[in-house]
């Protein structure tokens, strides 16, 4: 089975400064998915940004960039430019890519952003 | 609506009783997903469908729990003799088909209290 492990349970960061996320996860799957996602104090999940393991490139979305390094199983997502909209808890997600149709994500028990004005 | 939507947003239960939570998935999506968030942990996969039937269901704690899509749209997941360890945020996504990766949206959850 696989696992997710995030071992940060808080971060804060001054606002307009980088911060990043760290997150490890175990498979034995080749070929997977990893995401994080945001979920705000309204508890919707809200997906920040995706990397498919068979790419080596390191995904990025405007101030969202993740370091993927397959190897050693990490996964860290860093915030540039933090804004006040981005507090809210950050969850690391695995997702198998072989299940066909199964898309079941597994997840990390979360980092909660503090933004400091 | 055009996202996933869930209710009741809050429900309070006492011990023993029966709950039934509803998704509405949005229009168009054959696949529907329900997860269990406990109190500081990330959410826990439940139950998976494909259309009508329940393909993945190995994430049920026990029998107590039990869901429905009968006509492949709208979800019901039933709660039986409930449980103050029952109590949790109870998150529904649902994602369209399609070859390849396609993306789960999720609604914003009913939180279940059980006193």
């Amino acid at each position: 089975a696989q696992t997710v492990t995030q071992s940060q349970p808080e971060m804060s960061v001054q606002e307009a400064e980088t911060v990043t996320l760290s997150c490890t996860y175990d498979t034995s799957e080749s070929d997977y998915y990893l995401f994080w996602y945001k979920q705000p104090p309204s508890r919707q999940m809200i997906l920040v940004i995706r990397q498919e393991a068979y790419k080596q490139q390191n995904a990025t979305e405007n101030r969202f960039s993740v370091n993927f390094q397959k190897a050693a199983k990490s996964f860290s997502l860093k915030i540039s430019d933090s804004q006040l909209g981005d507090a809210a808890m950050y969850f690391c997600a695995y997702r198998s890519a072989s299940n066909f149709g199964n898309e079941k994500l597994t997840f990390g028990t979360g980092t909660r952003l503090t933004i400091i004005p | 609506g055009a996202g996933v939507s869930q209710t009741p947003s809050n429900k309070v239960t006492e011990k023993g009783k029966y709950v039934e939570l509803r998704c509405d998935p949005i229009s168009g999506h054959t696949a529907l997903y329900w997860y269990r968030q406990s109190l500081g942990q990330g959410p826990e996969f439940l139950i998976y469908f494909q259309g009508t039937g329940a393909a993945d269901d190995s994430g049920l704690p026990n029998d107590r729990f039990f869901a429905v899509r009968p006509e492949g749209s709208v979800s019901t997941l039933k709660i039986q003799r409930t449980e103050r360890g029952d109590s949790a945020v109870y998150l529904c996504a649902s994602s369209p088909p399609g070859q390849g990766y396609t993306e789960a949206f999720f609604g914003q959850g009913t939180r279940l209290t059980v006193v």
